[in-house]
């Protein structure tokens, strides 16, 4: 049973590009949660989905970034015209659902970079 | 506004002797806490979890203890072993027992020695 996978695990990108970090949760898991580290720092909560619905995304900026998690395929964490300070760590999790109890299973997360 | 703090960025341990990681909160709103511990380039790893009805809970060499009234947990790992050298980060979240929206803390380095 595959654990919960992200890529890229690394990804660099110039100053105004889009960034797009994918998401594949463990399997039977239907709840998946985005989280940001930047150095030095814990992990911040950025956006809780379910299949096809933000559930939360009081952590995410107001502009330039967006998730989505479709029916088929992965979540998909989007940052348009990234800057400098977007450089962090991105840390997907999954959970089989969003009650009682219930773990979070993060991924590797993936290394975002911007030159 | 840092709700979960961990006032002890590292910690170096002797090898068999126990480890006490310590994390306190400010929203009284919290109702469950996590222990998930990091590996270089590697995501966070579940540990351990308390419900806020309970004080203290148990896994084999890790017991969390909570205090309410402080707002304050604590990890304890015994003995510790090299394998146990990472970084660990506490986690709250407000909604009873679930995984949902969990705010960490900036986490302390464990150094197991020989």
């Amino acid at each position: 049973n595959a654990g919960v996978m992200q890529n890229p695990r690394h990804l660099v990108r110039r100053r105004g590009q889009e960034a797009r970090l994918r998401c594949s949760p463990m399997k039977g898991h239907s709840h998946v949660y985005w989280y940001r580290q930047l150095p030095e720092e814990g992990l911040k909560f950025m956006v809780y989905l379910q299949k096809e619905n933000i559930i939360d995304e009081s952590g995410m900026p107001k502009e330039r970034f967006s998730a989505e998690f479709p029916k088929e395929g992965p979540s998909i964490l989007r940052i348009q015209q990234v800057v400098r300070g977007d450089s962090a760590a991105y840390f997907c999790a999954s959970s089989p659902n969003g009650g009682a109890n219930t773990e979070a299973f993060f991924g590797q997360g993936t290394r975002l970079t911007v030159v | 506004d840092q709700q979960v703090k961990q006032n002890s960025p590292s910690l170096s341990v002797q090898e068999g002797r126990i480890s006490i990681l310590n994390c306190d909160y400010t929203n009284s709103m919290f109702d469950y806490f996590l222990w998930y511990k990091k590996y270089p380039a590697e995501g966070p790893t579940f540990l351990i979890s308390i419900s806020s009805i309970k004080d203290k809970n148990e896994d084999g060499r890790f017991t969390v203890f909570l205090n309410k009234s402080a707002k304050h947990l604590s990890l304890h790992i015994v003995p510790s072993q090299p394998g146990d050298s990472a970084v660990y980060f506490c986690a709250a979240s407000e909604w009873a027992g679930t995984a949902s929206k969990l705010t960490f803390g900036t986490g302390t380095r464990l150094q197991v020695t020989l």
